[in-house]
């Protein structure tokens, strides 16, 4: 699975929208990008994921970009309760296999009052 | 919504005792996981099951681990004889099909404390 590099920590004001990046330059064709978010100590979070095209649910936007190198999540309007690691995660489809995810150390995002 | 539940939240155990960790995956789910969380660093695969056998499992996840599906419902990890090093957040996931489309639902979590 290709390597994802995230900041450390970002900040964002309540009300604003937080626009949190992943550069994944070496994934590949059939690699998926798949966005996960753990509050706490709690279990981690789907949140949503694409393949090439845009995203967008009620949640949040997937935006990747047009050589799949980089992605950006945006939670349109940052709330308190959206204070959480987020995990940019790239994964694999080759048919066969359980796709169990790979977490890295994530984005500490922080909403600010 | 439907969701993955799992028990108990928190359990303590002396070292070297036996510990079963339970999970209830969504009903229509078909691929099962396990991973665990140490204080402080990152979530860890341990293991996958699918159609009543393990499809992939890690490196942590050694002799002293075993998982099984009992019944319909639930999904267990074993520990046979715990270590200090056990102690850790231990999550359970499920997945409905394995197309990547899918997402895993991950559950609240148990908390292992080994003393």
């Amino acid at each position: 699975d290709a390597k994802t590099t995230q900041p450390t920590s970002m900040d964002c004001a309540e009300g604003r929208a937080a626009n949190l990046p992943c550069n994944h330059s070496t994934i590949s064709g059939n690699e998926y990008v798949y966005w996960y978010r753990q509050i706490h100590s709690q279990g981690p979070q789907y949140i949503i994921h694409g393949l090439k095209n845009n995203e967008t649910n009620e949640m949040a936007s997937l935006i990747i970009t047009e050589d799949r190198k980089s992605s950006t999540l945006i939670l349109p309007h940052a709330t308190l309760r959206d204070t959480a690691v987020y995990y940019c995660i790239v994964r694999a489809y080759s048919g066969a296999g359980s796709y169990q995810l790979t977490f890295g150390k994530g984005t500490k995002l922080s909403v600010i009052p | 919504e439907p969701e993955v539940t799992q028990t108990p939240s928190h359990q303590v155990t002396q070292m070297g005792q036996e510990v079963i960790l339970r999970c209830v995956p969504i009903s229509n789910h078909l691929y099962f996981y396990w991973y665990r969380q140490i204080l402080g660093q990152k979530v860890e695969f341990l293991v996958s099951f699918y159609n009543n056998e393990i499809s992939e499992k890690s490196e942590i996840f050694d002799d002293q681990f075993s998982v099984e599906r009992p019944d319909g419902s639930n999904f267990t990890l074993k520990i046979r004889s715990t270590k200090l090093e056990d102690s850790a957040m231990y999550f359970c996931a499920s997945r409905r099909d394995r197309d990547p489309s899918y997402e895993q639902y991950f559950g609240p979590g148990t908390r292992l404390t080994v003393t």
